[in-house]
């Protein structure tokens, strides 16, 4: 069964700071991989997305995503973070198909330290 | 864009009362639709996946008498919670796929839920 762990519930960086957000994924096929942000009480918004070709993917808002088979990672990363960032992301792992399912990380709750 | 919007966007029930959420494809038609619920300071946890003109699969422990799902056209799934009761109350998103690739799942506002 697919799963995603997100092992940091909590981060604070300082603004201007340097960002990067684990996600480890279990599937037993190629995945396909996202990161989506949700601020309080909305909903959400996709940020970037994996599938395959570079492993190097690059999203909306500044961020990127590594892809690394071997370690069944997809770590989000930003080089400078902006207070605007403060949200919760979430790491999700679907199929590649028309009627995959997507599971969701339990999220990063991401706070700016001004 | 693909959009999909929701319908209500926060709705307030009394308990013992049910009440129907609409999930809706605005410019394009969705095969296969997904239902979530997100507790407070939670990650989404999927409900069910609708699929257009058949029954819905429900993910396990989610009670399909309770939590109804009707997927009668290509860009209308119904959520209706029966019943409910204040443990119900939950922020309920959907999702739609296009059918087409890159199969990318487009999310709904959400659904806030308070049952008193």
């Amino acid at each position: 069964a697919q799963s995603v762990t997100q092992p940091d519930i909590h981060i604070t960086v300082s603004e201007g700071a340097s960002l990067e957000l684990r996600c480890n994924y279990s599937y037993g096929a190629t995945p396909y991989l996202f990161w989506y942000v949700q601020s309080p009480g909305q909903g959400l918004q996709l940020l970037l997305k994996y599938f395959s070709g570079d492993t190097l993917v690059q999203g909306i808002k500044g961020f990127e995503a590594e892809f690394k088979r071997s370690q069944s990672s997809f770590n989000l990363r930003k080089p400078s973070v902006h207070w605007s960032d403060a949200a919760e992301y979430f790491c999700a792992v679907g199929a590649y198909s028309s009627a995959s399912k997507i599971i969701f990380g339990s999220g990063t709750r991401l706070s700016i330290r001004p | 864009g693909a959009v999909v919007s929701q319908h209500p966007s926060w709705v307030i029930c009394k308990s013992g009362t049910s009440v129907k959420i609409e999930c809706r494809s605005l410019d394009f038609q969705a095969t296969t639709m997904f239902w979530y619920r997100q507790f407070p300071k939670q990650s989404l946890m999927l409900m069910a996946t609708s699929n257009e003109g058949s029954k819905a699969t429900y993910e396990q422990g989610v009670e399909k008498d309770k939590f109804l799902i009707n997927h009668a056209s290509l860009t209308l799934s119904t959520l209706t919670v029966t019943s409910a009761h204040p443990e119900d109350s939950s922020f309920y998103i959907c999702s739609a796929n296009t059918g087409t690739e890159p199969y990318e799942q487009y999310f709904g506002p959400g659904t806030r839920l308070t049952v008193t």
